[in-house]
C-alpha cells in the first residue's frame, strides 16, 4: 500500500524567509503532483513532475523529485504572505492516473 | 486547462436521505475522479468514474453507498446513499488532461461541501 508523508505538517514563517517541504512516499511511482489549497476552496494544481531529477518553478516556489530516493521537495523563496495556504503533494498509484494524497503542510507567512 | 463545475456547492442533509452531486467538464476527458475531504483532513480517492462501465472503487468504498454513473466524456455523478454525520465532507470531482503541454495534469473541480445533520 503506498503511503505518502509530508514534513513539516505546520509550517510558520516570516516574510523573505527559505524554507522546504519534504514529500517521502513508500513504493515507486512515475508522477507527482504539487497542490495548494486556499481555506474553503479547492485545490490548485502547481506542479506535476513526471522524471527522476525533474525540477520546477514557479514565482517562488520550485519543485524537484528523486524517484530513486522517493522524496519531492517543494522550496519556498523568500516567502510572502500571499503563499499562506495548505499545499499537498500527490502521487500516482499503481497505474490509472488514481493519487494518493500527502497529509498537507499548513504554511503560515507571517509579516 | 479544463474548466469543472460541480452542483451543488453545498448542500445540508438529513441522516437517512441520499444526495446526488454532479461534475460538469467543458472538454471531453478520458479519467474522472471522485475524492473525498473530510474536515481538516487531506483528500482520499472514492473511485474513478468509467465511461460506459461501472466504476472502480478504492478500498474502503462501495457501489451501494457511493453509487457514480459516467453517462459521457464530460459528466458524472456521485451520489452519496443513505446519509451519517460522518458523510459531512467535501466531495471534489478531477479530471486528468492528456493533450498537448498539459498532459498528466489532474484539475479539481470546486468541490461540494455536504453537511449531514
Amino acid at each position: 500500500e503506498l503511503k505518502v508523508e509530508q514534513n513539516p505538517l505546520f509550517l510558520s514563517m516570516q516574510e523573505g524567509k527559505n524554507y522546504t517541504i519534504y514529500c517521502n512516499y513508500s513504493t515507486t511511482s512515475d508522477r507527482l503532483y504539487w497542490y495548494r489549497q486556499d481555506p474553503g476552496k479547492s485545490l490548485e494544481s502547481l506542479f506535476v513532475l513526471l522524471s527522476n531529477g525533474a525540477v520546477k518553478q514557479e514565482g517562488r516556489l520550485m519543485a524537484s523529485l528523486d524517484t530513486k530516493a522517493r522524496l519531492s521537495t517543494l522550496h519556498i523563496t523568500a516567502a510572502v504572505h500571499d503563499l499562506s495556504a495548505t499545499y499537498f503533494c500527490a502521487v500516482e498509484n499503481g497505474g490509472g492516473s488514481r493519487l494518493t494524497f500527502g497529509e498537507g503542510t499548513q504554511l503560515t507567512v507571517n509579516p | 486547462s479544463a474548466v469543472i463545475s460541480q452542483k451543488p456547492s453545498r448542500d445540508i442533509c438529513q441522516r437517512g436521505t441520499s444526495l446526488t452531486i454532479q461534475c460538469q467538464v467543458d472538454s471531453q476527458v478520458t479519467m474522472m475522479f471522485w475524492y473525498r475531504q473530510q474536515p481538516g483532513q487531506s483528500l482520499t480517492l472514492i473511485a474513478t468514474a468509467n465511461q460506459g462501465s461501472e466504476a472502480t472503487y478504492e478500498s474502503g468504498f462501495v457501489i451501494d453507498k457511493f453509487p457514480i454513473s459516467r453517462p459521457n466524456l464530460t459528466f458524472s455523478t456521485l451520489t452519496v446513499s443513505n446519509m451519517s454525520p460522518e458523510d459531512s465532507s467535501i466531495y471534489l470531482c478531477s479530471v486528468e488532461d492528456l493533450t498537448g503541454q498539459n498532459s498528466y495534469e489532474q484539475y479539481f473541480g470546486p468541490g461540494t461541501r455536504l453537511t449531514v445533520t
